[in-house]
C-alpha cells in the first residue's frame, strides 16, 4: 500500500518568514493533493498536481511535483497568521475517482 | 453551490450504543466518500459511492458500519454497538463526475465513553 510521509511534522515561523513543507511518497503519484485543516474542521482543497515537474501557485502558497514523481513541495512566501493550520499532501489512486491516502499532516504555526 | 454539510457537528454516546451520521453533498455531485480522522493523522478512506452504488468499502470498515445513499442524494453512516476505538472526527466528500477537487464537509466528531 502507498504511504506519504510528511516533514517536518509541525512548523513555528515568524510572520513574514518563508517555509517549505515536503510530502515522499513510497510509489509513483498518479496525483497528488494539497488540503489545508483548521482545527478539528474539514479540508480545504489549495491544489492538485499531476504532471511530473507541475507547478502551481495560489495567492502566496506554490506547490510542485518533482519530476520523477515521488515527491511533493509546498512552499508559502512571506507567512501570515491565516496560514496557520494543518497542511495534508494526498495521494490519490488510481482507481478513476478520488479515493486518496493521506499523510499525517505539518501543523503550521505562524507567530505574529 | 452550499457545500457539503454534516450533521451533527458532535455527538458523545455510550459504548455499545448505535450512531448515525448524515451527509448532504453538493446537490450535482454524483461521487461521495466517508474518510475517518483520528486525532494526529491524516484522513483515511472508509467508503465510496457513485450515485446511489456503493462501490468500493476499505478493510477499516467493519461489519459494524454500514453506509446507505439511497437515492443518490445524501448518505447515512450508521455504526452499532460502538467501541472507544470508533472515537474519531467522521468526514464526507463529494465531486463531480470528472473533476479532480474533492470537497469536504466539516466533519462529525464522534466521542465514544
Amino acid at each position: 500500500s502507498q504511504e506519504l510521509e510528511q516533514s517536518p511534522q509541525s512548523l513555528i515561523v515568524q510572520e513574514g518568514k518563508n517555509l517549505t513543507i515536503n510530502c515522499t511518497s513510497s510509489k509513483t503519484l498518479y496525483g497528488l493533493y494539497w488540503y489545508k485543516q483548521k482545527y478539528g474542521e474539514g479540508l480545504i482543497f489549495l491544489m492538485m498536481l499531476q504532471k511530473g515537474g507541475e507547478e502551481k501557485s495560489h495567492e502566496k502558497i506554490t506547490a510542485k511535483l518533482d519530476e520523477k514523481k515521488q515527491q511533493s513541495s509546498l512552499h508559502i512566501t512571506a507567512s501570515q497568521p491565516s496560514h496557520a493550520g494543518i497542511y495534508l499532501c494526498g495521494a490519490l489512486n488510481s482507481g478513476g475517482y478520488q479515493k486518496v491516502t493521506f499523510g499525517t499532516g505539518t501543523k503550521l504555526q505562524v507567530i505574529p | 453551490d452550499t457545500g457539503v454539510s454534516q450533521d451533527p457537528r458532535h455527538k458523545i454516546t455510550k459504548r455499545g450504543q448505535n450512531v448515525t451520521f448524515r451527509c448532504d453533498p453538493i446537490s450535482e455531485h454524483n461521487r461521495l466518500y466517508w474518510y475517518r480522522q483520528t486525532l494526529g493523522q491524516g484522513p483515511e478512506f472508509l467508503t465510496y459511492f457513485q450515485n446511489e452504488a456503493q462501490l468500493e468499502k476499505s478493510r477499516l470498515l467493519s461489519d459494524r458500519f454500514s453506509a446507505e445513499r439511497p437515492k443518490g442524494s445524501f448518505s447515512t453512516l450508521e455504526i452499532q454497538r460502538t467501541e472507544q476505538g470508533d472515537s474519531a472526527m467522521y468526514l464526507c466528500a463529494s465531486s463531480p463526475q470528472g473533476g479532480e477537487k474533492l470537497f469536504f464537509g466539516s466533519g462529525t466528531q464522534l466521542s465514544v465513553l
